[in-house]
């Protein structure tokens, strides 16, 4: 299975700290993805690495990405009581059968305290 | 509409009973996914339609488990025979993947599916 292995499982820090996720997936991929999901229902995309590149920023996230080790990590920076949610990577890979899936880890939730 | 739209919000049904789940994708994103999210877990990948492609099934866990995609648009997913294991949160997605890549995924809001 392709589906990523995410670090750690619950995450519990307080507002203004940084907090650092990580995801291991299996193999070769086109781009990895991370998305945030509030209360289980519909997950928002937050940031896209293609294979060839290894580090992206968007706002206070920071996202890298090591190809040789197959793991990925999403740092937000300055966290806030509002990040609180669960976070996960996803792969986009090309299956045995030759098509191209979009496959999700195992998600970390992340709790922010005032 | 603007966004990935899922229907109904939830469901209740009794076990046996068949069930089906309508996702309407964003007009203009070839690539729809179908998912699966039980209580406090990952997403469980069903099925993926892209374009005029054979889709890739290899997702589903049994043969209750049915999905189309009519016209390249919208799409339903089937559940024959509801067992309870079945409960869970269904999710569907769209993109404007091709063949080579894959772009970000929109999601829904998901139908909850309660098998009582």
């Amino acid at each position: 299975s392709q589906q990523g292995e995410e670090d750690p499982q619950a995450l519990s820090i307080q507002e203004g700290e940084n907090a650092t996720m990580n995801c291991s997936y299996k193999t070769s991929i086109n781009n990895l993805q991370w998305y945030r999901q509030n209360s289980g229902r519909g997950l928002v995309h937050l940031i896209l690495i293609r294979s060839n590149e290894r580090e992206k920023h968007s706002g206070r996230l920071r996202v890298t990405l090591d190809t040789s080790k197959k793991s990925s990590s999403l740092l937000i920076t300055a966290s806030r009581a509002a990040d609180t949610a669960s976070y996960f990577c996803a792969t986009d890979w090309r299956s045995e059968g030759g098509g191209n899936k979009l496959t999700f880890g195992t998600g970390t939730q992340l709790k922010v305290e005032l | 509409g603007a966004g990935v739209s899922q229907s109904p919000s939830n469901k209740v049904t009794e076990k046996g009973k068949d069930v089906e789940l309508r996702c309407d994708p964003i007009s203009g994103h070839t690539a729809l996914y179908w998912y699966r999210q039980s209580l406090g877990q990952g997403l469980e990948f069903l099925i993926y339609f892209q374009g005029n492609s054979a889709p890739d099934k290899s997702g589903l866990p049994s043969d209750r488990f049915s999905a189309e995609r009519t016209g390249g648009s919208v799409s339903t997913l089937t559940i024959q025979r509801t067992q309870q294991e079945d409960s869970a949160v269904y999710l569907c997605a769209s993109s404007l993947g091709t063949n080579t890549r894959l772009t970000e995924a929109f999601f829904g809001q998901g139908t909850r599916l309660t098998v009582v």
